[in-house]
């Protein structure tokens, strides 16, 4: 069965550069969504297939998508970016919705 | 503007059966580019999806719960209900909609603020 790999945690100093990585085999070939979870709240999407922002969402977020490998880059990181980052991507297999195991941010 | 309310008991006991309720509004549940979604997620730990169905009434569920998930919807209430036989104190957890937007490529851009189910005895 497919499976996406990202990272435990990443940390990043105030005002500097997050990239939070996900993993699968071929990921390339897929569209990679990615979600924003701060503690007690429900998940919010913050990148929709590869590299779109939905509305409300800050230009500090973009994503790519090549490879094996899709990234999740957080720019000038605040505060208030601390939280669990999941990707995700459709699985045609179970024609479901497949998480990866989430990554837990913390900004120096 | 689009929303999504989960509704059902907070406590159940082990081997009972789990009913929730998603009441959606801002939008149709006869949409025929969306669709809702249910996922859950224990303490802790990571979101697993659960089950979806879309405006036509086509279902897909998880693989490992198939044979324990039914999934249904009142379009003339805009309500989607899963049910989930057997609970595990395992099972305790969050659990969410979220209106999946298919068309535009399987994601799920709108959930609801979650309720939490403890399963025990």
């Amino acid at each position: 069965s497919y499976e996406l790999t990202q990272p435990l945690s990443v940390s990043v100093a105030l005002g500097q550069t997050a990239r939070i990585t996900c993993g699968g085999n071929n990921i390339g070939s897929e569209n990679v969504h990615w979600y924003q979870q701060k503690p007690g709240q429900a998940p919010v999407l913050v990148i929709y297939r590869n590299s779109n922002r939905p509305s409300g969402i800050p230009e500090r977020f973009s994503g790519s998508n090549s490879g094996n490998t899709a990234t999740l880059t957080i720019s000038r990181a605040q505060a208030g970016d601390e939280a669990d980052y999941y990707c995700q991507v459709w699985d045609s297999n179970t024609a479901g919705a497949l998480f990866g195991g989430g990554t837990k941010l913390t900004v120096l | 503007q689009v929303t999504l309310r989960e509704s059902g008991p907070v406590l159940v006991k082990p081997t009972e059966t789990l009913t929730l309720t998603c009441t959606v509004s801002g939008f149709s549940l006869s949409n025929a580019k969306m669709g809702v979604s249910w996922i859950r997620q224990p303490p802790g730990k990571a979101l697993e999806w659960l089950a979806h169905i879309f405006s036509n009434d086509e279902k897909s569920y998880s693989t490992s719960l198939k044979s324990r998930l039914t999934i249904s919807k009142d379009t003339s209430k805009s309500q989607v209900v899963l049910t989930m036989t057997n609970m595990d104190p395992v099972e305790t957890a969050t659990y969410y909609c979220a209106r999946l937007n298919w068309f535009s490529g399987n994601y799920l851009d709108y959930w609801g603020q979650g309720t939490l189910v403890t399963v025990s005895s």
